[in-house]
C-alpha cells in the first residue's frame, strides 16, 4: 500500500535525552514535512524538505534537526534543547510545496 | 504571514442534521486543503479545492478565493463525522509551507 508510516505511534522519553521520530513515504513524493501539534491547537511547520539533501526551518525549528538522506525518508530528531517537546508530531509528503499533502497517522511523544 | 481563522470552534449537532463550517484566510491564495482529524489524530484528506465546488458524498467544499473563505458543508451528519476539521492554505499563497487554522470541533450525537 502507498502511505506515509511514522514510527512509533507512542514514544516517551526522559528529560536530556534526544529521540529521533521516523517517517517513510513510498509515494516519491519530493516534499516531507514535519509538524507539531498541541492540544486544542492548530498545526505548527517545524521543518520542511522540498528535495533530497535540502531542509528548511519552519516556524518553531528550535530544538529540533532533521536530514533527507533519500527521497523516502525524513526522520525528526528532537533534542534535549527542545524545552516542551510533550507534543503530538505528524509527518506529511506531497508532490512538490504547492500540491496535496497527505500525512501520516503520527506519534505521540511524552517526557517523563 | 497570512492568517486562517476557522469559525465555528465547537459545534454539536445531532444524527441527521446538516452543518456548514467556515475558513476565512487574509490574502490571495491558489490551493486550500480541507482535513477530517479523527478520534486517534491522523489527519484525513477531505478536499484539495484551490476554486469552486467539489463534492464526495455526504460532504462538499466550496472556495471563493476572490474573496478569501472556503466552507465545507456535512449533510446528514452521522456520529462517525465527530472530530476536528481544518483547512489549510499556502503560507504566501503561492508555493510554500502550509498554513493551518485552528480547527473546528465537531461533535455528532446519536
Amino acid at each position: 500500500d502507498g502511505g506515509i508510516t511514522q514510527s512509533p505511534k507512542y514514544l516517551f522519553r526522559k528529560e536530556g535525552q534526544n529521540v529521533t521520530l521516523s517517517c517513510e513515504q513510498n509515494l516519491n513524493h519530493d516534499a516531507m514535512y514535519w509538524y507539531r501539534q498541541d492540544p486544542g491547537q492548530g498545526l505548527r511547520l517545524i521543518y520542511y524538505s522540498q528535495i533530497v539533501n535540502d531542509f528548511q526551518k519552519g516556524d518553531i525549528a528550535e530544538g529540533y534537526s532533521v536530514s533527507r538522506e533519500k527521497k523516502e525518508s525524513f526522520p525528526l530528531t528532537v533534542t534535549s534543547a527542545q524545552k516542551n517537546p510533550t507534543a503530538f508530531y505528524l509527518c506529511a509528503s506531497g508532490q512538490s510545496m504547492n500540491t496535496e499533502a497527505f500525512f501520516g497517522q503520527g506519534t505521540r511523544l511524552t517526557v517523563v | 504571514g497570512i492568517q486562517v481563522e476557522q469559525s465555528p470552534p465547537d459545534l454539536i449537532l445531532q444524527e441527521g442534521a446538516n452543518s456548514t463550517l467556515r475558513c476565512n484566510f487574509s490574502d490571495s491564495v491558489n490551493n486550500l486543503q480541507w482535513f477530517h482529524q479523527n478520534p486517534w489524530g491522523q489527519l484525513i484528506n477531505l478536499f484539495y479545492i484551490p476554486s469552486g465546488t467539489k463534492q464526495n458524498g455526504r460532504l462538499s467544499a466550496t472556495t471563493v478565493a476572490t474573496e478569501r473563505y472556503s466552507l465545507l458543508y456535512i449533510s446528514s451528519s452521522q456520529t462517525t463525522d465527530s472530530g476536528v476539521y481544518f483547512c489549510a492554505v499556502p503560507a504566501q499563497g503561492g508555493s510554500e509551507k502550509l498554513v493551518f487554522g485552528k480547527g473546528t470541533k465537531l461533535t455528532v450525537n446519536p
